[in-house]
């Protein structure tokens, strides 16, 4: 079946660090790719996203690569803000079963001053 | 406009009560999930609707009960929970369930924080 699986967390940066978070996914078929972030109290909030090899999504200064000879979609951003802090859930979709999702487990990111 | 609105935001019930979950969303989306989140961990998905009809259900115990009224809408009845139903409940909606690529990235609402004692 299909499997995301994220880099343990929590990732602790100062502000302005460079971030990245892994992702490698399992699926058998062609899987559309989503990072969605978490803020503490809230809902998801898409953050960004790919739907085939090589795409690149990107949003707010974030983005991620589609790579399909790796089967990875890691999370990056140049320079992180103490509003970044959040749990990051990177997501699969494999539309020939249906629009459901698969989750990884989440990433918490702390940034600090 | 991506939104989806829920509520109510928090919600404390005792296992005897009946209480729901309301959903909205004007995207003209034809498919809307519920799901249940525990605290740090994924969301894990309990319901889906497919133009108003219910399409999966996760096994989900009958205490559940969703509710379609129409497409914008969505609702999800609460009747003699436990208290290991606590959680945040999600709902989210898609373009569609079956449409495949570019029509099913998920919107998601903010969640109704759900407490029963």
């Amino acid at each position: 079946g299909d499997s995301v699986t994220q880099m343990e967390g929590p990732v602790t940066l100062s502000e302005e660090a460079f971030l990245t978070i892994n992702c490698t996914y399992t699926a058998t078929g062609y899987p559309s790719l989503f990072w969605y972030v978490q803020y503490p109290g809230e809902g998801l909030q898409l953050l960004l996203k790919a739907t085939k090899a090589d795409d690149k999504g990107s949003n707010k200064g974030f983005e991620a690569t589609y790579r399909k000879e790796t089967t990875s979609f890691h999370l990056e951003k140049g320079s992180v803000q103490v509003s970044d802090s959040a749990v990051y859930f990177c997501a699969l979709s494999d539309s020939g079963t249906a629009s459901k999702l698969t989750f990884g487990t989440g990433t918490r990111l702390q940034v600090t001053l | 406009d991506t939104e989806v609105t829920q509520t109510p935001k928090h919600l404390v019930m005792g296992m005897t009560n009946k209480k729901s979950l309301k959903c909205e969303q004007h995207m003209g989306h034809r498919a809307m999930y519920w799901y249940k989140q525990k605290a740090k961990k994924p969301p894990e998905l309990m319901f889906v609707y497919s133009y108003e009809k219910l399409s999966i259900n996760e096994s989900v115990p009958s205490r559940f009960s969703p509710e379609c009224p129409n497409s914008s809408l969505l609702n999800l009845h609460l009747h003699a929970l436990q208290p290991e139903d606590s959680a945040l409940y999600l709902c989210a909606s898609s373009q569609d369930l079956w449409g495949g690529v570019g029509q099913e990235t998920q919107y998601f609402g903010p969640g109704t924080r759900l407490l029963v004692l």
